[in-house]
């Protein structure tokens, strides 16, 4: 079955702080990986794609990383401010299937003053 | 606005009775899913359209779902004799098919289904 985990499951950090969320998964054949973020009660809102190429992908203060090898891909927020308090979701695609999208469960983040 | 949007966005119905929910997809987009997201879950897949063809059927779709395109734009998903289980957000997403790998998927913002 693929699958795709995350961790942690929430985080509580401060303001102006950095964090390094997590996404490991077992998709197989691998097309490509995507952040979302999503607000609550928002839909997600992609943040980042990479395919099995890529090791990085900036997009502001939003950095992933990928290691195909390892199935591991992970997510570090730079300088954070509260509107990034979301749920930070890892999406895995299965290789040409455009809409076989693995969904984790996501990291919800909460950034306090 | 030229995202992806969904009528209504929060919907509060009674259990036994039947709801139906819209998706408008970015125009130019001719594939377009339905997901449904419960508290605390990523979204699950529950079905898909290129164009007017509904192409996959998640088994999460019981026979009192169902999802129509008709003319390849617009779509509808209704829930008939709802249950207290069906209660989470619908999502609506859509894309436009591409050789590429990248066949990125926009969000709408989703319907927030209770019931009672």
């Amino acid at each position: 079955k693929n699958q795709v985990e995350q961790s942690p499951q929430s985080l509580i950090i401060l303001e102006g702080k950095n964090c390094t969320l997590q996404c490991n998964y077992t998709v197989s054949p691998f097309s490509n990986l995507r952040w979302y973020k999503q607000d609550t009660g928002r839909g997600p809102v992609s943040l980042t794609i990479m395919t099995f190429s890529e090791n990085t992908k900036s997009n502001g203060r939003y950095t992933a990383t990928l290691d195909a090898d390892t199935k591991q891909s992970s997510l570090h927020i730079t300088a954070s401010q509260l509107s990034d308090s979301a749920s930070y979701i890892c999406v895995v695609t299965v290789s040409n299937s455009g809409y076989a999208l693995n969904f984790g469960k996501g990291t919800s983040l909460l950034v306090t003053p | 606005d030229t995202g992806v949007s969904q009528d209504p966005r929060h919907k509060i119905t009674k259990r036994g009775q039947n709801v139906t929910f819209r998706c408008d997809p970015i125009s130019e987009h001719n594939r377009l899913y339905w997901y449904r997201q419960t508290l605390g879950q990523g979204p699950e897949f529950l079905t898909y359209f290129q164009n007017e063809a509904q192409l996959e059927k998640s088994r999460l779709l019981s026979n009192r779902f169902s999802a129509e395109r008709p003319k390849g734009s617009f779509s509808t998903l209704e829930i008939q004799r709802t249950e207290q289980g069906d209660s989470a957000m619908y999502l609506c997403a859509s894309s436009y098919r591409t050789s590429g790998a990248n066949n990125e998927q926009f969000f709408g913002p989703g319907t927030r289904l209770t019931v009672l």
